[in-house]
């Protein structure tokens, strides 16, 4: 059974990065691709990106371009999505999935991310 | 606010169906067949129920199904279940992922 298991609920002040872990099991990820989504309170969700290791590259939509960085399952099957300048409009949570083809096959729990000074 | 539309909520009795509407544009829902849907409880994980408009992943009861016409695409449950209260979703894939807003099916 695959299950993917996310790093737990963090608390940032502005300014300051976070990094969401997305720990992969039942199944090995390395070539997959990975989707982060996230979903602020009272709004629906929000593609933030998807990193392609197959090609070797990373679709940002470009309100996330220049502060956001995914890196693929590497070693321990760990994925990483970091967010910096972070401001309370980031307050949200964040989802990992896994791409087959062109739609998110497997999630994880979710990660709340609360920013506030 | 939504890149696609879906209704907050919808509710239905025990054996009744249920369909949930998700409006897109052309540009997203309308131009390809690549509409997922998606079960989701507060706190877990999301679950893929449909995939490319009206697939079925393996494990999914087949009262669950999907379909598109035009910029619409629908999510319809028969059969009715009380654990079928929860909350779905669907989502577009046309060179970017556009998502609904969710909505929030009760069991009467």
């Amino acid at each position: 059974q695959v299950q993917l298991v996310q790093s737990g609920a963090e608390v940032k002040k502005p300014g300051f990065s976070v990094k969401v872990s997305c720990k992969a099991s039942g199944a090995t990820f390395n070539s997959h691709s990975i989707t982060w989504v996230r979903q602020a309170p009272g709004q629906g969700l929000e593609w933030m990106g998807t990193i392609i290791p197959a090609l070797g590259v990373a679709d940002y939509p470009q309100k996330f371009r220049g502060r956001v960085t995914m890196t693929p399952f590497q070693s321990a099957n760990t994925a990483y999505m970091q967010l910096s300048g972070l401001t309370s409009d980031d307050t949200a949570i964040y989802y990992c999935a896994t791409m087959r083809v062109h739609f998110p096959e497997h999630w994880g729990q979710g990660t709340l991310l609360t920013v506030s000074s | 606010q939504s890149a696609l539309t879906q209704p907050r909520s919808v509710s239905g009795s025990p054996g009744q169906s249920v369909t949930i509407s998700c409006t897109g544009a052309s540009i997203d829902v309308g131009g390809l067949p690549y509409v997922s849907w998606y079960q989701h409880h507060p706190g877990k994980a999301p679950k893929l129920l449909i995939y490319d408009v009206n697939n079925r992943p393996s494990g999914v009861p087949d009262r669950f199904s999907g379909s598109k016409s035009a910029n619409t695409a629908s999510l319809t449950i028969s059969g009715l279940q009380a654990d079928d209260e929860s909350e779905y979703f669907c989502c577009s894939y046309a060179g970017q992922m556009v998502f609904g807003g969710g909505t929030k099916l009760t069991v009467l």
